[in-house]
């Protein structure tokens, strides 16, 4: 079973740059997650889809980040103007309801 | 109140010793919990589960107490490949959340 995609691996920018970050979730998982996770702290939680609506997006910062599932299968988060605490690893996960959720590689984002 | 409590250690011990992880959750209609184990700079991948009844994989125990929001990780008879971050998630319908993983280090 293909797990979730993630692309890219790596990314460096400059501040006050954007950047995009495209997630490919396992086929027919509903849920899917973005999670931000700085070096030596937990994943925090960006926002959660269930199919193409969203259901917690309260820990987003919406002045400067943007994600969407508008099919209900892949999802974008992009963040536009990039600062320096924006680098971190950005992951994204997908499940089916009330089990375990999996993990795709990542994105490591480096601001500059 | 963090919505998931870990301590955040380092736990160091040496191979053979008997080590435990506690979480504390806030969010009493939380529904489903885990452990995730996560090696540097690798993705989170699921330990095993936490059911009400206690739960055993081999060297690995998880306990959940409901009543006092709480929830365990016991692993006997470490290895050097046990070392890791140990990550504490609780589900609820609305979302999951992660507490900030407790670093383990075993040594020879």
């Amino acid at each position: 079973e293909a797990g979730v995609a993630q692309s890219p691996r790596y990314k460096i920018i400059e501040k006050r740059q954007s950047v995009a970050f495209w997630c490919n979730p396992i086929s027919g998982h509903a849920t899917l997650y973005w999670y931000q996770q700085i070096l030596g702290q937990g994943p925090k939680l960006l926002i959660q889809f269930q199919n193409n609506g969203v259901v917690d997006d309260s820990q987003l910062p919406k002045d400067r980040f943007s994600a969407e599932r508008l099919k209900g299968v892949d999802s974008t988060l992009k963040i536009q103007p990039a600062k320096l605490e924006d680098s971190a690893v950005y992951l994204c996960a997908s499940r089916l309801q009330n089990t375990e959720a999996f993990f795709g590689q990542g994105t490591r984002l480096t601001v500059v | 109140r963090k919505e998931v409590e870990q301590d955040p250690g380092p736990f160091n011990v040496p191979e053979g010793a008997t080590v435990a992880f506690n979480c504390t959750y806030s969010n009493s209609a939380s529904q489903s919990f885990f452990w995730y184990r996560q090696d540097c700079r690798k993705e989170p991948k699921l330990l095993m589960s936490v059911y009400s009844s206690g739960n055993e994989d081999g060297r690995f125990t998880a306990q959940l107490n409901r009543a006092s929001q709480y929830i365990s990780l016991l692993i006997r008879d470490s290895k050097l490949s046990d070392s890791a971050t140990y990550l504490c998630v609780v589900n609820s319908m609305r979302d999951m959340r992660f507490g900030a993983g407790t670093r383990l280090t075993v040594k020879p």
